[in-house]
């Protein structure tokens, strides 16, 4: 089956730790994306990769660190300097068809809770 | 579940009954527009796109219209079902920001037997 992965489902962190978030594809995408939910709004880019080796920053990407040494996996760091990390992450994938905006497909996303 | 949404407009609706989701959207040079739905827990799910240069598309029970003059788009849902029940997402493209999508806050859709 083709589709994107992520993994853990649910993941608690002591505060002052980074955790390493897990997300795999087996859609050829080249372009691939994180994305941060809160309660009562919309998705916020993290950042996002547009090709092997290279990735730009999102809107919020402070206190988070990405790479992306393979085409399949786009693994996204939390680390201690994000104030408030507590959030339900999402992983995604498009094919990036030069220059146009296209259809974007989700993971299952990561619940991360800071204790 | 999860809680997603907690502040989002909601839309009840009878079972059975049509639903229309609204979204307007801010950048009137964007060409592309996705609908999304996202059940409580889970990742948001492809439902249907639409390109600038068609005002309507349909798909199997749902509809989308564009209405570029007042930046406009709307989900249509035909004969609401118990399992439609989740927020629903329109996205854009940012000014701009190829291969990104920017995204609406949502509307939670709820369906009463």
């Amino acid at each position: 089956d083709g589709g994107i992965t992520q993994s853990p489902k649910y993941l608690f962190r002591k505060e002052g730790q980074n955790v390493t978030l897990s997300c795999e594809q087996n859609l050829n995408h080249d372009a691939m994306y994180w994305y941060r939910q809160d309660p009562g709004q919309g998705l916020r880019l993290i950042y996002y990769s547009q090709i092997v080796n290279d990735f730009q920053k999102g809107d919020i990407a402070e206190g988070y660190s990405v790479s992306r040494e393979k085409k399949e996996s786009f693994p996204l760091t939390v680390t201690s300097a994000q104030k408030n990390p507590t959030a339900f992450y999402l992983c995604a994938s498009s094919i990036a068809s030069g220059g146009r905006a296209d259809t974007q497909y989700f993971g299952p996303g990561t619940r991360l809770t800071v204790l | 579940g999860e809680s997603v949404g907690l502040h989002l407009p909601t839309l009840s609706v009878q079972e059975g009954d049509n639903s229309i989701i609204n979204c307007a959207y801010s950048n009137s040079a964007s060409d592309y527009f996705i609908w999304y739905k996202q059940e409580s827990g889970k990742g948001p799910q492809f439902i249907i796109d639409i390109r600038s240069n068609m005002d309507k598309r349909q798909g199997q029970r749902v509809t989308v219209l564009l209405n570029k003059t007042v930046k406009h788009l709307s989900l249509q849902i035909a004969a609401t079902q118990p399992g439609d029940s989740a927020v629903y997402f329109c996205a854009e493209p940012p000014l701009g920001g190829y291969n990104k999508l920017i995204f609406g806050a949502g509307t939670r859709l709820a369906v009463h037997p």
